[in-house]
């Protein structure tokens, strides 16, 4: 099983709301990630967990909170956005966040923000 | 960082085959080549990814030049499935870059039947 589940696959929420995204993967992968997509660009990382432990923050705004409960679950908590944050948000695991693996990615959600 | 660049669009025929390039002139010795693709309304892909020496998967193959300052990914046989975005991505050594993917613009490929 190489797959990533994303939840909610779609989401829209005004500025003052709080809501999480979710993400999960059954492949014992060590490492999670974080990366956010506007429309015709390319995929932008936001944050890296290694071992259940944040690695990297790529400079996130904190309206923008990542979790990690264990190692086959990772959050992204959301809360007082703006509309640009409105993106697709991309979750993907690797079996180890060294350069030579490779990272499997879910199908997004697609966040709207009003 | 070295940087990649890649052409913006490409067009192929079906069922001929596809050759992507990558420049990526100042790769240090310890730079990964990473592919990836993304089709439309998907998540990206892993393709396939080498160090020096040419690679072959079930995807696609990866020729890497001597020099390393450039990269080709061939799909042999294109099919309508693989129009999609494909980034060539250097994955550098040092500890600051461990778990980095940094998307560059990538290259367009159209499929023609």
């Amino acid at each position: 099983d190489t797959e990533v589940t994303q939840t909610p696959k779609h989401l829209v929420m005004g500025m003052t709301n709080k809501k999480s995204l979710k993400c999960e993967q059954h492949m014992g992968h060590r490492a999670m990630y974080w990366y956010k997509q506007k429309a015709k660009k390319p995929p932008e990382l936001m944050f890296v967990y290694s071992y259940e432990k944040l690695s990297i923050n790529e400079s996130v705004p904190s309206r923008f909170s990542p979790e990690c409960p264990n190692s086959s679950l990772l959050n992204l908590h959301l809360h007082a956005l703006q509309p640009e944050d409105s993106a697709l948000y991309l979750c993907a695991s690797s079996q180890g966040d060294a350069r030579a693996y490779e990272q499997y990615f879910g199908p997004g959600t697609r966040l709207t923000v009003t | 960082d070295a940087k990649t660049t890649q052409p913006n669009s490409m067009e192929s025929n079906e069922e001929e085959p596809v050759h992507l390039p990558c420049n990526h002139s100042t790769i240090s010795g310890t730079d990964y080549i990473h592919w990836y693709r993304q089709l439309p309304s998907q998540g990206p892909e892993y393709v396939i990814h080498g160090l020096t020496s040419n690679v072959n998967n079930r995807m696609a193959s990866l020729a890497i030049a001597e020099d390393r300052k450039s990269s080709t990914l061939i799909l042999h046989r294109a099919t309508l499935r693989d129009a999609a975005v494909y980034y060539c991505i250097l994955r550098p050594y040092g500890s600051s870059n461990t778990g980095k993917l940094i998307f560059g613009q990538g290259t367009t490929l159209q499929v023609k039947p």
